[in-house]
């Protein structure tokens, strides 16, 4: 079974611009969580997805955003980019979004975004 | 809302001994925890996880504590070999899986 891919690998913008990044989770996975990670703040959750919907909400701005297609593949949009939004941008699927013993997520290898 | 600490944030051992790192947690209702490995310039792994109605796991030699009272869980790896060079996460969660809150790491070096 093919695991989490992600498109871009590799991302550079100038502040000010906008960008999109995309997510295909593991075929049958349902639910798709995004991650930023930084070397000053680790592993921050931004929002996670589940049947199109947003089901769980980090604390960033509203400049971060997300969908989800029906298919499952997820895009994430960053507006207005800033010099701290260059991360690694990791998404992480899973096969439901809560469930007893469907917890674990897998995650995908990220897009290294950098900002200039 | 949820905080996890982790520490130490790095630590070397000797190939054979044997490693340990401690998270703590601070969301009482925290019911599921994982561990995630990763290796310098690739994507995080689960390695092993533990859910709040168990106090043990072990899977060869990786074994995750988890001490609720207290509100903390540990990794030990014994017999660590170079391989087990990486970055690891600890990370807690409510509702089994709902809102992940990583710990900020713990670089973990095993020299030969």
């Amino acid at each position: 079974k093919a695991g989490v891919t992600q498109t871009p690998r590799y991302l550079i913008k100038t502040r000010g611009q906008q960008v999109t990044l995309s997510c295909s989770p593991i075929s049958g996975h349902r639910s798709v969580s995004w991650y930023q990670q930084t070397p000053g703040q680790g592993l921050q959750f931004l929002f996670e997805y589940f049947s199109e919907t947003q089901r769980n909400k980090g604390n960033f701005p509203g400049r971060f955003s997300g969908r989800q297609f029906s298919n499952s593949r997820s895009e994430m949009n960053v507006s207005t980019l800033e010099l701290g939004d260059s991360a690694l941008y990791l998404c992480a699927s899973r096969r439901t979004w809560t469930a007893w013993g469907q917890e674990t997520q897998y995650f995908g290898p990220g897009t290294r975004l950098l900002v200039l | 809302g949820e905080n996890v600490e982790q520490h130490p944030s790095t630590l070397s051992v000797q190939e054979g001994d044997s490693a340990v790192i401690k998270c703590t947690y601070s969301d009482s209702a925290s019911n599921y925890f994982p561990w995630y490995k990763q290796e310098l310039g690739k994507r995080p792994q689960l390695i092993i996880d533990i859910r709040s109605n168990v106090g043990e796991k072990k899977d060869q030699r990786i074994a995750v504590t988890l001490n609720k009272t207290a509100k903390h869980f540990s990794l030990h790896i014994t017999e660590t070999q170079p391989e087990d060079s990486a970055v690891y996460f600890c990370a807690a969660s409510r509702n089994y899986g709902q809102n992940f809150v990583f710990g900020p790491g713990t670089r973990l070096s095993v020299l030969p």
